[in-house]
């Protein structure tokens, strides 16, 4: 079956400071992937998505690249603020309507 | 605005006690679940729905039923509730087999506590 890894937190970063969440994936067929923000109390919010290989994916300063190559999806920002502390769920959709989540990666981003 | 409401937000029960958790969506999706999010396990399906009376189950049905009687309203039935389905529950819906991908736009979240 589909599964997705993701890099376990939490991630502790200073204001500013470069952010990489990895992320890879096992699926048959050709999966769509995606990342989910859930800041504290809040519901899932979609981050970005790729539907097929080299696509990237963007919104507010994060950035993921779909590399089939290498099965993997990490998500990026050059620049965190403190307003980025959230969770982070990679998922990918595929094979079936029902969607393969990580277990998410904690971001914490001090002033 | 375009949102998927549960309620309640908050619920604290006992063993045994029937309880629903509504879910509703105003974007005229088709595509609706329910997910459980429990530490360190992500976040697991339970149930989904690709129309009005058509439901399969997710990853973890056990325990659960559902609805889909109308397009917009996807409740979550608790027939007997054990302290093991103490969780964080999340309902969605998806323009999905629109021609979407499947992202997935969540509600805000139920916290059930069964004692």
């Amino acid at each position: 079956g589909n599964s997705v890894t993701q890099m376990e937190g939490p991630v502790t970063l200073s204001e500013e400071a470069f952010l990489t969440i990895n992320c890879t994936y096992t699926a048959t067929g050709y999966p769509s992937l995606f990342w989910y923000v859930q800041y504290p109390g809040e519901g899932l919010q979609l981050l970005l998505k790729a539907t097929k290989a080299d696509d990237k994916g963007s919104n507010k300063g994060f950035e993921a690249t779909y590399r089939k190559e290498t099965t993997s999806f990490h998500l990026e920002k050059g620049s965190v603020q403190v307003s980025d502390s959230a969770v982070y769920f990679c998922a990918l959709t595929g094979g079936s309507y029902i969607p393969t989540f990580g277990r998410g990666t904690s971001l914490i981003v001090h002033p | 605005e375009a949102q998927v409401t549960q309620n309640p937000r908050y619920l604290i029960t006992v063993t045994g006690k029937k309880l629903t958790v509504t879910c509703s969506q105003n974007m005229n999706h088709e595509y609706m679940s329910w997910y459980r999010q429990d530490p360190g396990l992500g976040l697991r399906q339970i149930y989904y729905s690709m129309n009005v009376e058509v439901t399969d189950k997710g990853d973890v049905p056990e325990g659960y039923k559902v609805s889909r009687k109308e397009k917009r309203n996807f409740p979550l039935i608790l027939e007997s509730p054990s302290p093991n389905q103490t969780s964080l529950y999340f309902c969605a819906s998806s323009p999905w087999g629109s021609g979407s991908a499947g992202e997935l736009f969540f509600g805000e979240g139920s916290r059930l506590t069964v004692l």
